[in-house]
């Protein structure tokens, strides 16, 4: 199986702030990565698909890239609407494999 | 516009089993999988396992094999998980899901 391996577990940034969430790939996934946003109480909220990938209605704040097995979700400017927690998901092979999830918090 | 919807919450007691259901609307029903994730209290995202309701053809993961097990009814367009034998490891959110779809999750609670 492959294992996704996010960092980090939980986060507290100021508003404003550039925010980076990481998932490394323990084998190759090519762009197979979706990044999801999940608030309290609520089903998980596709972000990004094929690793850099915007979905529609997702603000521009939000972006994805890769750097060889690392797979990164940024938000250039935090917001207060923005707290919640991200999982990343390979979609390459199954068993499809989650991330450990990170929680993002406000400082 | 498609929508999942999922069945209310459960309470099983430890060794029985419990049948969680996935309405599906706006779109052809055959013509997708239906993917089934958990999410147990305070923890990450679990893949279960797929559905083809088509075919009825299923893929699980391997810790779910003798746990879990995927249905449909394309007579209804609802999918179906039962999850079996619970114990207290089984208490958890449950969401289907298809493309960017999601159920609103059921919770399931293992007590006697």
């Amino acid at each position: 199986d492959i294992q996704m391996t996010q960092s980090p577990s939980s986060l507290s940034a100021s508003l404003g702030d550039r925010v980076t969430i990481t998932c490394r790939a323990s084998q190759d996934i090519g762009n197979y990565l979706t990044w999801f946003q999940q608030k309290p109480g609520k089903s998980p909220r596709r972000m990004i698909y094929g690793a850099t990938n915007l979905e529609d209605g997702v603000p521009s704040r939000f972006s994805g890239s890769r750097s060889g097995s690392d797979y990164s979700l940024t938000i250039s400017s935090l917001e207060s609407e923005d707290v919640a927690d991200y999982h990343c998901l390979q979609s390459i092979q199954y068993p499809l494999t989650f991330g450990s999830g990170t929680k993002l918090e406000i400082k | 516009e498609v929508q999942l919807q999922q069945s209310g919450p459960e309470v099983g007691r430890p060794g029985s089993s419990v049948k969680i259901s996935c309405k599906a609307s706006g779109y052809t029903f055959t013509d997708y999988v239906m993917n089934w994730v958990k999410q147990s209290p305070g923890q990450g995202l679990e893949w279960i396992g797929w559905i083809d309701p088509e075919y009825g053809s299923t893929d699980y993961a391997e810790k779910f094999k003798k746990k879990a097990t995927l249905t449909a009814d394309t007579s209804s367009n609802t999918a179906y998980i039962q999850l079996s034998s619970l114990t207290s490891e089984d208490t958890a959110t449950y969401f289907c899901a298809m493309g960017t779809s999601w159920g609103q999750g059921v919770m399931v609670t293992v007590s006697s």
